[in-house]
Order: C-alpha cells, then structure tokens, then sequence
C-alpha cells in the first residue's frame, strides 16, 4: 500500500510566478490535509479537504492561495503570485474515512520545499 | 484559542540518557497522538491514545495521556542517536460544526549525541 506522494519534492520558483503543489493520498483515503513548515518550526494548519469539498481553510491565507481535491486525481494546493516569503516546507496528510479513533490519524507525505527566488 | 503547549522546546542530551517530554492544554480532548518527524521527511505517526491515564509503550517509548485529558507525556528509556528528531504532539477535538479539528504543538527538537 503506497504511502501519501507529494511532487514536486523540490520547486523553485521566481517572485510573481506560480507554484503547484500536488498530493496523491493513501489509497483509501479521503481527507486531506495540507501543512506549511518553516525551518525549526512546527506545522501550521492550511486546510482540510474532503472529495470535492473543503471542510476547513482557517488557516489559509485570503489572497493567493487556494486548494482543491477533486473527484479524480491529486489534491492541488495552488499557490498564486507567489512572494519569497512563501518558501517553506508543504505537507500533505491523509486520514481514512470513518468515526473511530484510527479514522483520525494522519499519514504524511515527504513534503514539497519550495523556493522561491 | 486551544493551545497545545510542549516542552522542552529544545532537549541535547547523551546517548544512554533517560528523558521526558510534555504535551499541556487547559483544554480536554478526545484522544491525543504523537508524531516524530526527522529533518527533510514528513511527520510519522507513533501512538494515539484515547482514555483518560492510559499508558502506551512502544519499545523504549512509553506514552501516557493525563487523567483529564488534557496532557501527556513521552519518556524514552535508554536515547539513541536514531531517536533525534522533532516530537510533535496533537489532541482532537470537535469545534461548533461537530467536525473534528487537530490541535498542534510546536514540537521538542531532540538531539541524542552519540
């Protein structure tokens, strides 16, 4: 069973540009989850997504950033205009569906660092 | 606001050495989990516990979850090098909506020299 796979692993990108971060869950999964990282920082919440449904986006900022997951593919979390300010560690998690404990836990990806220059 | 609050928030300490480290809330969750995440991966689940005083071991790990539920610690018996890492704990809880929201803390960053 595949584990959750995040690519890029690595994106550089120059101020103004674009950044597409992908996520590809656990098979059997259908919440995610997205997370920002800055060096020697814990993990901030961005959002939380359901198949075609975004549960929780309190903690994504109100301009430039949005996030989906559709029906078939990846969740995409997209990342507009981008500012050097926005280079950081992304992760995406998964959990699995259900209403016990385990229904809860969640399965990180390796995470994408983006750069920007 | 929850807050999850740990510390210490950096440990240093030898290999073969004993260590604690604590997860504290004002707030009462659901269950609490625990994660480890080492430098360039992703965070790795280790143990979520559920009940009230419950203890939970994982070889030289043992995880307890505070009778309220509002805290927990880790202890590692025994450190080695492969146990350096970032702790990060995370206590569930359901917000108005009923849907259910994960609390995180900052982490401890422990280094275990050989």
């Amino acid at each position: 069973n595949a584990g959750v796979m995040q690519n890029p692993r690595h994106l550089v990108r120059r101020r103004g540009q674009e950044a597409r971060l992908r996520c590809s869950p656990m098979k059997g999964h259908s919440h995610v989850y997205w997370y920002r990282q800055l060096p020697e920082e814990g993990l901030k919440f961005m959002v939380y997504l359901q198949k075609e449904n975004i549960i929780d986006e309190s903690g994504m900022p109100k301009e430039r950033f949005s996030a989906e997951f559709p029906k078939e593919g990846p969740s995409i979390l997209r990342i507009q205009q981008v500012v050097r300010g926005d280079s950081a560690a992304y992760f995406c998690a998964s959990s699995p569906v259900g209403t016990g404990r385990r229904a809860y836990e969640q399965y990180f990806g390796p995470g994408t660092r983006l750069t920007v220059t | 606001t929850q807050l999850l609050e740990q510390s210490p928030q950096f440990l240093s300490i030898q290999e073969g050495e004993n260590l604690t480290v604590y997860c504290n809330s004002s707030s009462v969750f659901s269950s609490l989990q625990w994660y480890r995440q080492e430098p360039g991966e992703g965070p790795v689940l280790l143990v979520t516990v559920v009940t009230g005083g419950e203890v939970k071991k994982l070889k030289r790990l043992t995880f307890q979850f505070g009778d309220a539920r509002k805290d927990s610690s880790l202890h590692i018996t025994a450190a080695q090098p492969g146990d350096t890492g970032l702790y990060l704990c995370a206590g569930i809880s359901f917000n108005a909506g009923n849907n259910r929201k994960l609390i995180w803390g900052l982490g401890t960053s422990l280094a275990v020299n050989p």
